[in-house]
């Protein structure tokens, strides 16, 4: 079973272009988060939810926009691509503790293209 | 948030002891140090958590001195599989302030 799964896996579009990849987790866990990781690997934190509510945005572009329809699901609508958007977008989620100890699962990744 | 060092890279061989120290000067009183391992083309995978002294479980060990400004990293006899790039967090995860990824210690192992 998997734990955290994306779609698609890879993603290849033109710029200008509308595109969402989903995610879903089936470990009943109440947060969940988007990551992008750039072409250097660095992996950056884009959004957290936590029980549907958005509680973080770290500076992130208005064209992203994070959709969670339950807690299980957290979706990543990007409009109007552009080539920086290019990189691998993790999704992962959380069980959170409330000490603040806490481990994360991850996605395989989207690898997104923007041409 | 507690801001983290740690070796770029190292390499080592199979079957050998891999140590890899990160430094957290400014590590707060509640934060926990968490490492994550991450292979070409995955997510990054919980490898260890602690807060204090030691903490062992089926895949490594971490070593927190008293003072908490450093951690260690132990991965007994290593194996092919094992290279991959190891991720020092420092902080408290509590949905409303997010832990930072650094640069990671790339970790080849030879045969």
């Amino acid at each position: 079973d998997t734990a955290v799964s994306q779609t698609p896996k890879y993603l290849v579009t033109q710029m200008g272009n509308d595109k969402s990849i989903k995610c879903e987790q089936n470990l009943g866990h109440d947060t969940m988060y988007w990551y992008k990781q750039d072409s250097k690997k660095f992996l950056k934190i884009m959004f957290s939810y936590n029980n549907k509510e958005l509680i973080i945005n770290e500076t992130v572009p208005n064209r992203f926009s994070p959709k969670s329809p339950d807690k299980a699901h957290l979706n990543l609508h990007i409009n109007s691509l552009e080539l920086g958007d290019s990189a691998v977008y993790f999704c992962a989620s959380t069980q959170l503790h409330g000490d603040g100890g806490a481990e994360q699962y991850f996605g395989p990744g989207t690898r997104l293209t923007v041409t | 948030l507690a801001k983290t060092t740690q070796p770029i890279s190292m390499d080592s061989y199979e079957g050998q002891e891999v140590n890899i120290t990160c430094s957290h000067n400014n590590i707060a009183t509640n934060d926990y140090i968490t490492w994550y391992q991450q292979f070409p083309s995955q997510g990054p995978r919980f490898i260890i958590q602690g807060y204090k002294t030691k903490v062992t479980n089926e895949v490594a060990s971490l070593f927190i001195p008293a003072d908490r400004k450093s951690s260690t990293l132990s991965l007994p006899r290593v194996s092919l599989s094992d290279t991959a790039v190891y991720y020092c967090l420092v902080g408290v995860d509590t949905g409303r302030r997010a832990l930072t990824f650094g640069s990671g210690t790339r970790l080849q192992v030879q045969p």
